[in-house]
């Protein structure tokens, strides 16, 4: 099956600075999801980004399917960013099952 | 509802009992998912469905895990003689459809601890 790999696994930041998380996958997708999970467990989304480029406030992605990449930026971090940041593909061929990586977990320091 | 529903939020049970987890889909949704959650993990697919019927469940680990949907919304993940190893957090999920562009949207998990 296809391989998600996400880095860095860990990161700490302070307050204000600027982050910005890679997603690298083995095989052609045709849906990928970023994902935040809470400190509670929710997983919150925060783009569904199969190719290009989306922006959402001070989160952006861009996806570069030719190059078997994602990238999520995180600008201006706060402390409510901390969490993990879980990348999920959908292989082509297949048209329901998401494969996730391991995550990324981002503290942010006040 | 607004977002996809999971009951209970918590279940301590005891090695060797029975365990049935509960997850109500978005208003719509004709794709329900079930994925599991390990610590420090991601989450990975246990099972879907389409409609009524389980399309694939080929990520059950073994057959003490059963699921079903009998009437294309509401679902239901059963453990039977559930086993330490069975912690984790159940995650279920749905989407519009099953189609390339279904994006998924994930309820707020079952945490199941097995003592």
């Amino acid at each position: 099956g296809i391989q998600v790999e996400q880095s860095p696994p860990d990161l700490i930041l302070q307050e204000g600075a600027n982050s910005t998380l890679r997603c690298n996958f083995s095989d052609s997708v045709n849906n990928l999801q970023w994902f935040h999970q809470n400190p509670w467990g929710q997983l919150i989304n925060l783009f569904y980004i199969p190719s290009g480029t989306k922006q959402n406030g001070r989160l952006s992605a861009t996806t570069v399917a030719t190059e078997r990449y994602s990238l999520l930026y995180i600008s201006s971090s706060q402390t409510t960013d901390s969490g993990v940041y879980f990348c999920a593909v959908r292989e082509r061929g297949s048209n329901y099952k998401l494969t996730f990586g391991k995550g990324t977990l981002l503290t942010v320091n006040p | 509802g607004a977002g996809v529903s999971q009951t209970p939020s918590n279940k301590v049970t005891e090695k060797g009992k029975y365990v049935e987890l509960r997850c109500d889909p978005i208003s719509g949704h004709t794709a329900l998912y079930w994925y599991r959650q390990s610590l420090g993990q991601g989450p990975e697919f246990l099972i879907y469905f389409q409609g009524t019927g389980a399309a694939d469940d080929s990520g059950l680990p073994n057959d003490r895990f059963f699921a079903v949907r009998p009437e294309g919304s509401v679902s239901t993940l059963k453990i039977q003689r559930t086993e330490r190893g069975d912690s984790a957090v159940y995650l279920c999920a749905s989407s519009f459809q099953a189609g390339v562009v279904g994006e998924l949207f994930f309820g707020e998990g079952s945490r199941l601890t097995v003592l």
